[in-house]
């Protein structure tokens, strides 16, 4: 069973940092490219990144690139998403994903004063 | 950008009804379309891929079609459980893309 467990959610103040994490087992993960998805309360879902399997490749949507840092460890079978001068509109659940085939339930990220 | 534009943005059905949700695309697109569903509180679920392809484990009432610029969800006869939101998205370029999703009452 794939299981996609996300953690590190937290409240912040605008402007600081936040490295999320992403647990995954069920299957093979060093084989498979991995996303981030993200949906704000009570709004649509959003695409944030995705890192191909071996790590050489990574994408993000344009309202993140250099503050948001996707990055895995296969040895560990882990995601990350580093996240750095966050705004108040970053405020969402993230979700973990597993080439957007399957997410995890995800971690609530708050960013306010 | 694919800018994705889903009809319409609510509905409200009856039971046992045949559901059509369109997704229309800026731009033309291969066959790189799927179709989530999500419920309050939960993660989305992927219905279809490749824009008719069901997912393992997906009712067969469920169905996808479409290319170009044009793709539809439709769900043959309305169950309790299919009342949810519903979400389009394209995986054809980068960045991806989600329609701005569907919200399936009951009537």
């Amino acid at each position: 069973e794939v299981q996609l467990v996300e953690s590190g959610g937290a409240l912040v103040q605008p402007g600081g940092s936040l490295r999320l994490s992403c647990a995954v087992s069920g299957f093979s993960f060093s084989g498979h490219w991995m996303d981030w998805v993200r949906q704000a309360p009570g709004k649509g879902l959003e695409w944030v990144a995705n890192i191909k399997y071996d790590g050489s490749e990574k994408y993000y949507v344009d309202s993140v690139k250099g503050r948001f840092t996707i990055s895995r460890d296969n040895a560990q079978n882990s995601l990350y998403l580093q996240m750095n001068s966050l705004r108040a509109e970053d405020t969402a659940t993230y979700y973990c994903s597993r080439h957007l085939e399957d997410l995890g339930q995800g971690t609530l990220v708050t960013v306010s004063s | 950008d694919i800018q994705l534009t889903q009809s319409p943005s609510s509905l409200s059905a009856f039971i046992g009804d045949r559901v059509t949700i369109t997704c229309r695309a800026s731009q033309g697109m291969r066959r790189g379309l799927a179709w989530y569903l999500q419920k309050p509180g939960k993660a989305p679920k992927r219905l279809l891929y490749d824009a008719s392809t069901l997912q393992s484990g997906v009712p067969s009432r469920f169905s996808g079609s479409g290319s170009g610029t044009e793709f539809t969800l439709t769900i043959s006869s309305l169950q309790p459980e299919d009342f949810a939101t519903y979400y389009c998205l394209q995986y054809d370029s980068y960045p991806r893309t989600f329609g701005q999703g569907t919200k399936v009452g009951i009537k």
